[in-house]
């Protein structure tokens, strides 16, 4: 079974701050890194599939980057909105596998208005 | 509305009873995952199928047993039910499989007494 880390594993914030957190995985058998966003009470939304080491993402106010040689991602929210709140989990596509998916354990934001 | 449907929402059953969850994916998408959410557990990967063959197997036990149709319709059989299987049981599609966004259906809550 492989690890795959995120920290913080909560973070609360004021609104307008602008916030990062991390997901370590593997750095050998790599095939892709997905980030979501999962609300209470919701489903997972995908924010990000990233592939390629390097990799830099954008969707709004949400970017993520890529390093798969150190085997770590960054998520970054700039100008936090409380409907930013929600956990925001990372799953690691190994290629060895099979293409299995593992994923972390999340980070909870609460962005405080 | 991910365009991802799972049935039924709720599910109630007693120890070594066996159940079948169900799900349909988004319009187009050929892959289906499941995927577990226990409470003392993060997200858990069971299994994947890809055009109706099976792609990637994760933590899926022996008692648990899914298929894909013609149709594209996928569903999950568990049996000889334990307490410990009580969980919220997500499907997920995407287009192709391999490094793809995946669309979460709203899950099944399984409860076992």
């Amino acid at each position: 079974i492989l690890n795959v880390e995120q920290s913080p594993q909560s973070l609360h914030v004021q609104e307008g701050d602008s916030t990062n957190f991390t997901c370590s995985f593997p750095s050998s058998n790599f095939y892709a890194l997905h980030w979501y966003r999962w609300e209470t009470a919701k489903s997972p939304e995908a924010l990000f599939v990233m592939t390629l080491n390097g990799d830099e993402k954008k969707k709004g106010r949400i970017s993520a980057t890529l390093n798969t040689k150190e085997g770590y991602s960054y998520l970054y929210i700039k100008g936090s909105q409380p409907e930013d709140s929600a956990t925001y989990l990372c799953a690691f596509e190994d290629s060895d596998t099979g293409n299995q998916f593992y994923f972390g354990t999340g980070t909870s934001l609460t962005v405080i208005p | 509305d991910s365009g991802v449907t799972q049935t039924p929402k709720h599910l109630i059953t007693a120890t070594g009873q066996r159940v079948t969850l169900r799900c349909s994916p988004r319009s187009g998408d050929l892959s289906v995952y499941w995927y577990q959410q226990s409470l003392d557990q993060g997200l858990q990967f069971l299994i994947q199928y890809y055009n109706g063959e099976e792609r990637a197997k994760g933590n899926i036990l022996e008692r648990f047993s899914a298929q894909q149709f013609p149709d594209l319709h996928s569903e999950l059989n568990l049996s000889s039910l334990e307490l410990g299987d009580s969980a919220l049981y997500f499907c997920a599609s995407s287009v192709e499989g391999q490094g793809d966004e995946q669309y979460f259906g709203p899950g099944t809550r399984l409860t076992v007494t």
